[in-house]
């Protein structure tokens, strides 16, 4: 399967602020690269994707980048909220259509 | 908006016991998945399901695990002889044509 990590583990920042978490991952196959977010105890939601034709995508306050050539891609917040506090994973999808998940990113958006 | 849904929510069940967890995926679905997730860790891929039968199972899923689809509606998974390791928060998921996958709310399974 895929080797995916991230970086970085923990992120606090000020309420408006950006927040960019970054993803790499191994299986050059991969071609579509969702962020899902999880609040404490629930289950994992996606909040954007992209596949591998688009080198970026942006729905409001988020966005997501593609570098294929060098295997990662980026979650970007802007003028971050504090209901944006909770763990990202990055979920690239590998040869077999399976999502593996990265290891989770805490952010933390200090009012 | 149509949703993945879990049953039960919670489940405490002895070590050697036989648990089945029970998923019912989006109505129009054709992929199903299972990921688990340890307390405090990642979300971790155990199987797919498509057309009938698994596509792919990581090295999880062993022997001590089944799934099936003994409808038209439901997807479980049975964990056969439960060990302490495998408590867990359990996560169904399904997917159409689009590779989005939905999840569910997920199963806390306690082995005690």
């Amino acid at each position: 399967g895929e080797n995916v990590e991230q970086h970085p583990s923990t992120l606090s920042v000020q309420e408006g602020d950006s927040a960019v978490i970054k993803c790499t991952y191994s299986d050059s196959a991969s071609n579509y690269f969702p962020w899902y977010k999880q609040e404490l105890g629930k289950r994992p939601q996606l909040i954007i994707d992209i596949r591998s034709n688009v080198g970026e995508k942006k729905d409001q306050r988020i966005a997501v980048t593609l570098n294929k050539t060098a295997k990662h891609f980026s979650l970007h917040i802007t003028e971050t909220q504090p209901e944006d506090s909770a763990v990202y994973f990055c979920a690239p999808r590998d040869w077999a259509n399976n999502l593996f998940f990265g290891t989770g990113t805490r952010l933390t958006v200090i009012p | 908006e149509p949703e993945v849904t879990q049953t039960p929510s919670h489940q405490v069940t002895q070590m050697g016991q036989e648990v089945i967890l029970r998923c019912v995926p989006i109505s129009n679905h054709l992929y199903f998945y299972w990921y688990r997730q340890i307390l405090g860790q990642k979300v971790e891929f155990l199987v797919s399901f498509y057309n009938n039968e698994i596509s792919e199972k990581s090295e999880i899923f062993d022997d001590q695990f089944s799934v099936e689809r003994p409808d038209g509606s439901n997807f479980t998974l049975k964990i056969r002889s439960t060990k302490l390791e495998d408590s867990a928060m359990y996560f169904c998921a399904s997917s159409g044509l689009a590779e989005t996958q939905y999840f569910g709310p997920g199963t806390r399974l306690l082995v005690l």
